[in-house]
């Protein structure tokens, strides 16, 4: 157990919805980071938080945006959803100076149908 | 950009053989160097790290080596057991001031036994 949690861990909706993921970070964690996996895109990073600021930012979507709160748990919000947008989406946090040692929540897999 | 390239699975071996999964990296300073692993069905775990060159980086009997002169972190193990099946994925943060992490596409291995 990395100490991140994610949820939900599936979500199905249709094309043009809108979703949001949740994710908590381990216990101390300033640093959140979203990642997509797709089967033809592999892993790629979509945006990364510290303390409730956007730090950088990936390929993401225009219709995707992502959030911190001050309790430094972040939300990834998809919009007008399209099928290619079905996959894994996988919260990191990491504190800061430790080499970049991101831990992993399980993911949450979403699928548009 | 920086980038991560992998060897291209899927990896099939039989218990106890052993196993090098290549990867190669470029980047512009010096980055860390991570493997990460996910098993069926899970989030990614980092299995080792690196940050310097020549480090080296070892768990539960894998082992990788940060070359610089070489631009690669590959990874070994002597003796593969039925329970490495995975997937690998060979990673980079990158430096540009998020420290975000760059992927390889990820190895399949099953190990047979």
């Amino acid at each position: 157990d990395s100490g991140v949690t994610q949820t939900p861990k599936h979500l199905i909706t249709a094309t043009g919805q809108r979703v949001t993921l949740r994710c908590s970070p381990r216990s101390g964690d300033l640093s959140v980071y979203w990642y997509q996996q797709s089967l033809d895109q592999g892993l790629q990073f979509l945006i990364h938080y510290y303390n409730g600021e956007e730090r950088a930012k990936g390929n993401i979507l225009e219709r995707f945006s992502a959030q911190q709160f001050p309790d430094l748990h972040s939300e990834l919000n998809l919009s007008s959803l399209e099928l290619g947008d079905s996959a894994l989406y996988f919260c990191a946090s990491s504190a800061q100076g430790v080499a970049n040692e991101q831990f992993f929540g399980p993911g949450t897999r979403l699928t548009v149908l | 950009g920086n980038s991560v390239t992998q060897m291209e699975g899927p990896v099939t071996l039989s218990e106890e053989a052993f196993l090098t999964i290549n990867c190669t990296y470029t980047a512009t300073g010096y980055p860390s160097l991570f493997w990460y692993v996910q098993y069926p069905g899970e989030g990614l775990q980092l299995l080792l790290k690196a940050t310097k060159a020549d480090d080296k980086g070892s768990n539960k009997g894998f082992e990788a080596t940060y070359r610089k002169e070489t631009t690669s972190f590959h990874l070994e193990k002597g003796s593969v057991q039925v329970s490495d099946s995975a997937v690998y994925f060979c990673a980079l943060s990158d430096q540009g001031g998020s420290e975000k992490l760059v992927f390889g596409k990820g190895t399949k291995l099953t190990v047979n036994p």
